[in-house]
């Protein structure tokens, strides 16, 4: 079985500093991870993924996540946060390719100009 | 490709209505998924289906029912609607066809639901 704990409902950085936001899963297998991004009033949009190989993955909008696994932690990061960052964002785990995909409760991000 | 679409995007019900919230999906994908957005839960999945004939339980499916009417189309039901029912509710579907990836979820813009 799979679970995933966002650290933080809330988190607020000023726009230029760096965001960091933490992410620990516990899976009985070894686990596919994303981070998606919802704006508001839209669906969920996938901003990275660590399926294997690689434990440092890029995605869009300058984001990256490395894949800890003695930490058991995913965590994402941007070197400078922009105003456009303002959203929600979620992390989630699978147990494999067509396992379901289970979702943290998600951590909203605030930018402070 | 419009992806995942999902109708109605609001709608008000009072308590006792029924209605069905429609997804289709164009990427040829064989799974689809319900969930449910309520504010400090993150996602919940309702019902998802695997393949197009079956369907199987999620968290939380008392309260719903769904079809998968076809590869593309797969809707949600709710008989008897409460206001334990009012949120957001999105589609997802994943696995193959055109996007040649099984295991990422391609998700829709959401159904905003209130019961009164």
């Amino acid at each position: 079985a799979q679970s995933v704990t966002q650290l933080g409902s809330h988190v607020s950085v000023s726009e230029g500093a760096l965001v960091l936001l933490r992410c620990n899963y516990s899976s009985s297998v070894p686990p596919y991870l994303f981070w998606y991004v919802q704006y508001p009033n839209q669906g969920l949009q996938l901003l990275l993924k660590y399926t294997t190989g690689a434990t440092l993955v890029k995605g869009i909008n300058g984001f990256e996540a490395e894949f800890k696994k003695s930490e058991t932690s995913f965590h994402l990061t941007k070197p400078s946060a922009h105003m456009s960052d303002a959203a929600e964002y979620f992390c989630a785990v699978s147990g494999g390719w067509d396992d379901k995909i289970i979702f943290g409760k998600g951590t909203r991000l605030h930018i402070l100009p | 490709n419009a992806g995942v679409t999902q109708t109605p995007k609001f709608q008000v019900l009072k308590t006792g209505q029924s209605m069905t919230l429609q997804c289709a999906q164009d990427m040829n994908h064989n799974s689809m998924y319900w969930y449910r957005q309520d504010p400090g839960m993150g996602l919940r999945l309702i019902y998802y289906s695997a393949s197009e004939g079956t369907t199987d339980k999620g968290e939380v499916p008392n309260g719903y029912n769904v079809s998968r009417l076809n590869k593309r189309e797969f809707s949600l039901r709710l008989e008897s609607a409460a206001p334990s029912q009012t949120s957001v509710y999105f589609c997802a579907s994943s696995g193959g066809g055109t996007t040649l990836v099984y295991y990422e979820q391609y998700f829709g813009p959401g159904t905003r639901l209130t019961v009164t």
